[in-house]
């Protein structure tokens, strides 16, 4: 399995507060995403990484910013928590492979409730 | 633009039986295809992958998927189903050379005694 650690794995927070989700990996992967599972949506990309402080991002972005600092840490901060983030939120990372594709390697998630 | 439809929500056969399960995709360029597993609290793991080689692709514990380009699919397929294969599935697409991949909604496969 790749290494991939998420944390806090599961997390209650209150409406404005707010909450930082870490993502470590040992795989010295380039490329690093932020994404959200909710049902009927599959997955969203929120924010990816490119290299250590190159981010963009992603479908879903507004309320998230991320930060890397080093390459085997990307952030994912919820400013002021809403209702509305309330998910399992999924880290994961890349490397090219067989010369052309970038499969991806997921975290265990982070469950957070935003009451 | 790419896409991906996953056509039905939920899946259900019995031990034994085959299991389809149907993926549409959409690219204005190559696609590569991908199909991952989600076990109840777990992250996704990668089942297979389609990167142009092969259009008959096999993963593992035993499913399969097929590069239709004229039917712009990539229908996941394992011919007798196990209880432990009661699980979510994903198809998705990126392109060659493109970091970035589409996921479809998912299909929740479940497996009857």
């Amino acid at each position: 399995d790749a290494g991939i650690t998420q944390s806090p794995r599961h997390k209650v927070t209150e409406t404005g507060t707010p909450v930082t989700l870490r993502c470590h990996q040992t795989e010295n992967h380039r490329y690093m995403y932020w994404y959200r599972q909710d049902p009927g949506h599959g997955l969203r990309l929120i924010h990816y990484s490119y290299g250590v402080k190159d981010t963009d991002k992603g479908e879903v972005s507004d309320g998230y910013s991320v930060s890397r600092s080093k390459t085997e840490d990307f952030l994912l901060t919820l400013e002021s928590a809403t209702s509305s983030q309330t998910s399992v939120y999924f880290c994961a990372i890349s490397e090219l492979s067989g010369g052309s594709n970038y499969e991806q390697y997921f975290g265990p998630g982070t469950r957070l409730t935003v009451t | 633009a790419q896409s991906v439809t996953q056509l039905g929500s939920h899946v259900s056969v019995s031990e034994g039986a085959l299991v389809l399960l149907r993926c549409n995709y959409s690219s204005s360029v190559p696609p590569y295809l991908f199909w991952y597993v989600q076990y109840p609290n777990q992250g996704l793991q990668l089942l297979l992958k389609y990167t142009s080689a092969a259009t008959l692709v096999k993963g593992i514990n035993g499913f399969e998927a097929e590069f239709k380009k004229s039917e712009t699919s990539f229908h996941l397929t394992k011919p007798s189903a196990h209880m432990s294969d009661a699980a979510e599935y994903f198809c998705a697409v990126s392109r060659a050379g493109g970091f970035k991949t589409i996921f479809g909604a998912g299909t929740r496969l479940f497996v009857k005694a």
